[in-house]
């Protein structure tokens, strides 16, 4: 069975400082990881997406994810936090095979940035 | 305008009422989802259709029903609503065909509260 884990709840940075937001997945074979961005009061935005192919995935808004099969993460990174960059990022794992496109959703971590 | 949407996006209502929220969608998938999201909890998977004719239970299902009357329209339906069904309501898409990715398309959510 699939599923992740994201190993903070809260992550708090100051702007203009780097953004590490962890995720571990497990996965009985290879998997499509996603990461999902909801900002306030918004629904989900696809940040980025790793289908087998590029290890390194770069997403939208600077963010990019390094699919590491050996540790069995896939953490977000950003270099240089934004105001903006202030919402609740979930790593998803899709389960595929007969199970189709289901997802399945981590539990989220909030990203504060501090001025 | 917006490739999914979801009406209500609020509704309070009480204890035992019948609700309907629905979602439409212009993006031309065969693949609707219903989720629910919790705080701390992610997003759990409620119901999931994969074309007009096929519909199936999610994680969680217990307590609601759906409706898939055409391939853009996916109703949820709470039966007699109780309030551990509060929570924000999300509906997604997905596309087979678009590298098989697995990738969703989500909609702006709708807050439900039951009193």
């Amino acid at each position: 069975a699939q599923s992740v884990t994201q190993l903070d709840s809260h992550v708090s940075v100051s702007e203009g400082t780097p953004v590490l937001l962890r995720c571990n997945y497990s996965s009985s074979y290879s998997p499509s990881l996603f990461w999902y961005v909801q900002h306030p009061n918004k629904g989900l935005q696809l940040l980025l997406k790793y289908t087998s192919a590029a290890t390194l995935v770069k997403g939208i808004n600077g963010f990019e994810a390094e699919f590491k099969k050996s540790e069995t993460s896939f953490h977000l990174t950003k270099p240089s936090a934004h105001m903006s960059d202030a919402a609740e990022y979930f790593c998803v794992v899709r389960r595929g095979g007969s199970s189709g496109d289901k997802l399945t959703f981590g539990t989220g971590t909030r990203l504060a940035v501090r001025p | 305008d917006a490739d999914v949407t979801q009406t209500p996006r609020n509704r309070i209502t009480k204890t035992g009422k019948r609700i309907m929220l629905e979602c439409s969608q212009t993006k031309g998938h065969d693949r609707m989802y219903w989720y629910r999201q919790d705080p701390g909890l992610g997003l759990r998977l409620i119901y999931y259709s994969f074309d007009v004719k096929d519909i199936n239970k999610g994680e969680i299902s217990d307590g609601y029903s759906v409706s898939r009357q055409a391939q853009a329209k996916f109703s949820l339906s709470l039966e007699s609503a109780i309030p551990n069904q509060t929570a924000l309501y999300f509906c997604a898409t997905s596309d087979p065909g678009t590298g098989g990715s697995g990738e969703q398309f989500f909609g702006p959510g709708t807050r439900l509260t039951v009193l």
